[in-house]
Parts: structure tokens; sequence; C-alpha cells
């Protein structure tokens, strides 16, 4: 069984740069052409997919974070990373690092989150 | 893109069935039959409880059921139980090669 475990600083600055890292154990991400995604939760609110990424490269991201998201795979280290660019007090979130099934065409697989404040 | 619109609570008395419903277009719900539902208790991550609109994850109690109407999907919880008691999203895959999600149903087992 495949587990995910999200890493990476709990505050940033505003207009900086957020990034987060997720380590995947249990299995190569490789594995049965799984994609893997970011999703965030700000405090008391709903789910937002950020993006997701391919284990070749290809990369998918949600249109209303204008090009602030970078996603990318590092297969030798079985990671996976995500980059948010220019952030604000509104990108303060949980974020979720979590695989996409193909087969499912939904994420059945989450980390645990982590929490990152965006504050001066 | 917009969020999937769904009702902001709803609540049901043990052993009663409940539906929650999940409203997007024709570019999402309506486009595919990749409609899925998760459940969310407090401080925890989602949990996938429907995929592709009907299907159960092996694991997930036969009391959830998902269907769905043109571009509205639906969550029943049948034999409600306290344990049921949490954050419900739907999501769906869109005809941008995207994911959306609901803003969530918080359900109340009184």
């Amino acid at each position: 069984q495949m587990q995910l475990q999200e890493s990476g600083p709990g505050l940033a600055k505003p207009s900086e740069t957020l990034s987060l890292t997720c380590t995947v154990s249990g299995g190569p991400i490789s594995r049965s052409n799984y994609y893997w995604a970011w999703i965030r939760q700000p405090p008391g609110k709903g789910l937002e997919w950020i993006g997701s990424v391919f284990y070749k490269g290809s990369t998918y991201y949600n249109p209303s974070l204008k090009s602030r998201a970078t996603l990318s795979v590092d297969t030798s280290k079985n990671q996976f990373s995500l980059k948010l660019t220019s952030v604000t007090a509104a990108d303060t979130s949980i974020y979720f690092c979590a695989r996409q099934s193909p087969i499912l065409h939904s994420v059945d697989n989450w980390g645990q989150g982590t929490l990152v404040t965006v504050s001066s | 893109q917009s969020a999937l619109t769904q009702p902001a609570s709803v609540s049901g008395s043990p052993g009663q069935s409940i539906t929650i419903s999940c409203t997007g277009t024709t570019s999402d719900v309506g486009a595919y039959n990749y409609v899925s539902w998760y459940q969310q208790h407090p401080g925890k991550a989602p949990k996938l409880m429907i995929y592709d609109v009907t299907e159960r994850p092996s694991g997930v109690s036969n009391r959830f059921s998902g269907s769905k109407s043109d571009n509205t999907a639906f969550l029943t919880i049948s034999g409600l139980q306290a344990e049921d008691e949490a954050d419900y999203y739907c999501s769906s895959f869109t005809t941008t090669t995207t994911w959306v999600f609901g803003g969530g149903t918080k359900l109340t087992v009184l």
C-alpha cells in the first residue's frame, strides 16, 4: 500500500515562493500510470485542485492559479513537488499531496496534509 | 473554473437516508461519468467513497450509493450512523482536462 507524505516549510512570506515535496513510499512513482496531484484546503473551507503531474512530466493545472503553480516529478527520489509563486495570505491552506487513479478517475490515496501559512 | 454546487449542510436521524446533490455543467458533471465523492472527518484527509458516479471502492459500506442525472450528481447515505457525520465533497473531471471540487456539505447526524 502506497503512502504519501508532504514536507516543506510551514510558513511563507507574502510575494515569495511556496515549495512543498511529497515523498511516495510503498512503490515506484512510475507505477500503473497514476497521476500525482496537489490539492489544498483553506482552514474551514472546501477543497481546491491545484494540479496534477504524470511521472513522465506532463502536467495539468487549475487555470484559476494563473500560472503561479509548477509541478514536477523526481523519479530517482520517488518524490513530486509543488512550487507556488507570488503567494499571498489567500494561499494559506492545508496542502495535500495525492494519487489520482486513471482507472477510478478519482483520488484514491491522500497524504495527511501540511498547513502552510502565508504571513510576514 | 467554477466550483460544483453543493448544499452547505444536510441532516438526518440515525437510521434515516439522506441525499446530497452536486450540480455542475455540461463541461464537467454532465460531460463524463467521472464524478467522485469524498468523506472528510475533522482534521483528517478526505477518503474516497464513490467513483465513476456509482462505484464503491473496496471497503466502503454499501450504505453509500451514487447516481447522476444530467448535470447533477447525487450521494445517498442510507441507514445513517453517527460515524457518517462528516463533510462530503463531490469532484468531477472536466472537458478542459482539469478537476473541480464542490464546495462541500456538512452532514449532521441528529
